[in-house]
C-alpha cells in the first residue's frame, strides 16, 4: 500500500521563524508532490507543488524534493499566527492523477 | 488557482434518508473529479474517481450501491450518500483537477441523525 507519513505535531514555532514540515512516502514511481494548507473546519487549499528535485520557491514558501531519499519538506519563512493550520502532504501514486494524502502536521505558530 | 463549488455546505439528515451533494468546477473544465471523506482528526480519505461520461471508479471498502457518483459533464460531479446512518456522518470534499494540479471544493458537514 502507498503510505505518506508526517508527523502529525503540533509543531509550535514563534512568529518570525522557519517552520519546517516534512513528509516521506514510499512509492518509489512518484513523480508529483503537493503541499496543501487546511484551516480548522475548512477544505484544503493548494499551496505549493513540485515536480523535480531540488527546491522551489513561492514567496515565503519553500518546497524541497529529494527522491532518491523519498522525502519532501515545506519551510515557512517569516512564519505568522496566520500560518497557524495543518498542512497536508499528497504525493501522486499510482498514475490517473490520484493523490494520497498524509495525516498532516499541525503547526502553530506562537505570537 | 482554479475554483471548485460545492453544494450545500452543510446538510442534517435522518438516519435512512439520501443526501445529493453537488460538485462544480467553476473556471476550469474537470475530466477528472475525486470525491473524498475526512473524519475528525483524520486525513482525506479518497472514495472514488469520476469520470465524465464514464462510472465512478470506487476505492476499496467503499459501497458504489451506497455512494452514488454521477459525473454529467465537465462541471458538475455529484454524490449521492443513499440511505444515510449516522456513520456516515463526516466532511466530505470533492476535488477537481485543473492540469496536474488538484484543487478542492469548500467540503459538506453531513450529519445523519
Amino acid at each position: 500500500q502507498k503510505e505518506v507519513e508526517q508527523n502529525s505535531g503540533p509543531l509550535s514555532v514563534p512568529e518570525g521563524a522557519i517552520a519546517s514540515l516534512n513528509c516521506t512516502y514510499s512509492d518509489r514511481g512518484s513523480q508529483s508532490f503537493f503541499w496543501y494548507r487546511q484551516y480548522s473546519g475548512k477544505s484544503p487549499e493548494l499551496i505549493m507543488f513540485i515536480y523535480s528535485n531540488g527546491d522551489k520557491e513561492d514567496g515565503r514558501f519553500t518546497a524541497q524534493l529529494n527522491k532518491a531519499s523519498q522525502y519532501v519538506s515545506l519551510l515557512i519563512r517569516d512564519s505568522q499566527p496566520s500560518d497557524s493550520a495543518t498542512y497536508l502532504c499528497a504525493v501522486e501514486s499510482g498514475g490517473y492523477q490520484k493523490v494520497t494524502f498524509g495525516i498532516g502536521t499541525k503547526l502553530q505558530v506562537i505570537p | 488557482g482554479a475554483v471548485v463549488s460545492q453544494h450545500p455546505s452543510w446538510v442534517i439528515c435522518k438516519s435512512g434518508t439520501s443526501v445529493k451533494i453537488e460538485c462544480r468546477s467553476l473556471d476550469f473544465q474537470a475530466t477528472t473529479m475525486f470525491w473524498y471523506r475526512q473524519f475528525p482528526k483524520q486525513s482525506l480519505m479518497l472514495m472514488a474517481t469520476s469520470n465524465e461520461g464514464s462510472k465512478a471508479t470506487y476505492e476499496q471498502g467503499v459501497e458504489k450501491d451506497k455512494f452514488l457518483i454521477n459525473h454529467a459533464s465537465l462541471t458538475l460531479s455529484t454524490l449521492t450518500v443513499t440511505s444515510a446512518h449516522p456513520e456516515d456522518s463526516s466532511f466530505y470534499i470533492c476535488g477537481g483537477m485543473d492540469s496536474y494540479e488538484q484543487y478542492f471544493g469548500p467540503g459538506t458537514r453531513l450529519t445523519v441523525t
